[in-house]
């Protein structure tokens, strides 16, 4: 069965720092892997997505991941992060093509300190 | 601007009573999701369905059940509420195809007394 852990359940960073919020997974076979935000009260909202080809993926609000297979990892990484950016991120993965169902991980909540 | 919408944000259920969450979207999506997230747990997996009328047990289907009558809405009904139930909602939609992932809605606080 596919499954997904986020070690981090909160993570605090200052503005400005930069970020990396850590994600493993457990799948049988090529995994589609997701990254998602949260904010407060919201529905959730994917950052970026990895199917194949180059391992490092580029998404929204200066974010991107770096699928390792070996690792068995997708962290999510930001340069320079933003008072904004503060939020629940979910890390998921599944089968892709033909069968969308996800497998969620239980989330890392992020505070961003002045 | 394509969007999943769900029809209440906030809702406050005695135990025992019935409840209809729904869930509409204007994207022509194949596939719709029902997940309850609850602190800690991340999201779990209520039901899905692929076609209209087809539905599909997820990872915590007891005390749920769902409607898909037309392709464009999704249901989820909790036939008799109880108070661990209280959870966030939440209905997504996805094309199928090429895994392009979910759109999700708003989500649906529901509280059980």
């Amino acid at each position: 069965a596919q499954s997904v852990t986020q070690p981090d359940i909160h993570i605090t960073v200052s503005e400005g720092a930069s970020l990396e919020l850590r994600c493993n997974y457990s799948y049988g076979a090529t995994p589609y892997l997701f990254w998602y935000v949260q904010s407060p009260g919201q529905g959730l909202q994917l950052l970026l997505k990895y199917f194949s080809g180059d391992t490092l993926v580029q998404g929204i609000k200066g974010f991107e991941a770096e699928f390792k297979r070996s690792q068995s990892s997708f962290n999510l990484r930001k340069a320079s992060v933003h008072w904004s950016d503060a939020a629940e991120y979910f890390c998921a993965v599944g089968p892709g093509f033909g069968n969308e169902k996800l497998t969620f991980g239980t989330g890392t909540r992020l505070t961003i300190i002045p | 601007d394509v969007k999943v919408t769900q029809s209440s944000r906030y809702l406050v259920k005695r135990t025992g009573e019935k409840v209809f969450l729904e869930c509409v979207q204007d994207m022509d999506h194949e596939n719709m999701f029902w997940y309850r997230q609850d602190p800690g747990l991340g999201l779990r997996l209520i039901y899905f369905s692929y076609d209209v009328k087809m539905k599909e047990k997820g990872d915590i289907p007891e005390g749920y059940s769902v409607s898909r009558e037309k392709k464009e809405r999704f249901s989820l009904i909790l036939e008799s509420a109880s108070t661990n139930q209280t959870s966030m909602y939440l209905c997504a939609s996805s094309s199928g195809g090429q895994g392009g992932g979910y759109t999700f809605g708003s989500g649906t606080r529901l509280t059980v007394v």
